[in-house]
């Protein structure tokens, strides 16, 4: 299986920060990799596919890259809507994996 | 637009299953693999299995085989999940998601249902 170390667990940043968190894959995952937010309560929603897609209608101010086995998540300007849990998704082969999450918080 | 609806919270028994659905709408349902993932309490997220409205088949992720089921009813462009002799570990929220590829192989998630709790409670 491959091994999704996502790092940091927990984050806390102000408003207008600059915010990255990074996502190790434990082998070659190619770009087969997407970012997703998930707010308290709620389903998770998609972000970044193919490391470094915007998905349509999300904010500029996300960001992905890297490709192999480091990727980024960034948020160029940290907002209040943007307090929530981040996880990476490696889908280059089965089984599906994810990262254990990153928990933002606003200071 | 494209959605996932999913039926409601369930609170099952030790030893018992749930069969939990997934309604899409809004794309074609045979197109597009269907998975399912879950979320315990405070967890993150687990990867349990797929299937493919299409053709029919299934792969599951190994910690639940034999104990999980995956069908559907293509007249409905529904998906159901079925998880068979329950214990408490298996409280979690699950969901749904539509598999969404461009190259024909895997796929990231989009979107996803709202999410189903299962409680497990003697």
């Amino acid at each position: 299986d491959i091994q999704m170390t996502q790092s940091p667990s927990s984050l806390s940043a102000s408003v207008g920060d600059r915010v990255t968190i990074t996502c190790q894959a434990s082998q070659d995952i190619n770009y087969y990799l997407s970012w997703y937010q998930q707010k308290a309560g709620k389903a998770p929603k998609l972000l970044i596919y193919d490391a470094s897609k915007l998905e349509t209608g999300v904010p500029s101010r996300y960001s992905g890259s890297g490709s192999g086995t480091d990727f980024t998540f960034t948020i160029s300007s940290l907002q209040p809507e943007d307090i929530a849990t981040y996880y990476c998704h490696q889908y280059e082969n089965l089984p599906i994996t994810f990262g254990l999450g990153t928990r933002l918080e606003i200071k | 637009q494209v959605q996932l609806v999913q039926s409601g919270a369930e609170v099952k028994k030790p030893g018992a299953s749930v069969k939990v659905s997934c309604r899409a709408s809004g794309y074609a349902f045979t197109s597009y693999d269907i998975n399912w993932v879950r979320q315990a309490t405070g967890q993150g997220l687990e990867w349990m299995g797929w299937m493919n409205p299409n053709r029919g088949n299934t792969g599951f992720a190994q910690k639940f085989q034999g104990r999980v089921t995956m069908t559907l009813n293509t007249s409905i462009s529904t998906a159901y999940m079925e998880l068979s002799s329950l214990r408490s570990e298996d409280t979690a929220v699950y969901y749904c998601a539509r598999e969404y590829s461009t190259s024909g192989d895997l796929g990231w998630f989009d979107p996803w249902g709202q999410g189903t709790l299962v409680t497990v409670s003697s």
